[in-house]
């Protein structure tokens, strides 16, 4: 059974970069899959940020281009989530999640428990 | 981006009742190629992480109760349990995943009488 552990800094200084890691357990991500990162602010909806392949294939949200990066650690079954020059509006539920179906287009399925992150100085 | 909107944004029904969510997209979510609907639906309670009920807009996820099915082509889409109980009482989401950026409903909050 695939489980997915996030893990990082609840607070962050406005201006600062935004730093998770998603531990995975129960299958290898080298084997397949994408693998990605999705975010609730509290009390709203959710907001796809983006997904990673083993290979180091990347899509990310045009929202949030500018500021993301998701990177694999074959080596740990991790994989990372940074964004940079952080706001208040980024205060949210950071949740990874894997990409159900084989390709980039698809729904998300198994989810982590979520870890809340708060910028505030 | 194909923007997603349910309807109605909540619900308050009695135990038992039917209930019934829509979610149009502001394109269709139909492949041609293949005759699928990339469509999603996920349930949500609090603090916890969503969980998926149906893709393919209408194949139920393994172990989901056969109260809930899905529907719909194109751009509009419905989620329906057939018979609600207390344990449904959660938020609803759709989700599209027929193109980058992958994008979600607003939500529909169903609440019990």
């Amino acid at each position: 059974q695939v489980q997915l552990q996030e893990s990082g800094p609840g607070l962050v200084k406005p201006s600062e970069t935004l730093s998770l890691t998603c531990a995975v357990s129960g299958y290898s991500i080298s084997s397949a899959y994408y693998w990605g990162w999705i975010r609730q602010p509290p009390g709203k909806g959710l907001e796809w940020i983006g997904s990673i392949h083993h290979s180091g294939s990347t899509y990310y949200n045009p929202s949030l281009k500018s500021r993301v990066t998701i990177s694999v650690d074959m080596s740990k079954n991790q994989f990372s989530l940074k964004l940079t020059s952080v706001s208040a509006s980024d205060t949210a539920v950071y949740y990874c999640t894997r990409l159900a179906a084989d390709g980039t287009l698809s729904w998300f399925d198994p989810w982590g428990q979520g870890t809340l992150v708060t910028v505030s100085s | 981006d194909i923007v997603m909107t349910q309807s109605p944004d909540s619900l308050v029904l009695s135990l038992g009742e039917r209930a019934t969510i829509n979610c149009k997209s502001s394109q269709s979510v139909l492949y041609s190629s293949n005759n699928k609907n990339y469509l999603a639906w996920y349930q949500q309670k609090p603090g916890q992480p969503p969980k998926l009920l149906i893709y393919w807009a209408s194949t139920r996820e393994s172990g989901v109760p056969d109260r809930f099915s899905g529907s719909g082509s194109g751009t509009d889409f419905t989620l329906t349990i057939s018979s609600l109980q207390a344990e449904d009482v959660a938020v609803y989401y759709c989700q599209q995943y027929y193109s980058i950026p992958i994008t979600f409903g607003q939500g529909t909050r169903l609440e019990i009488k």
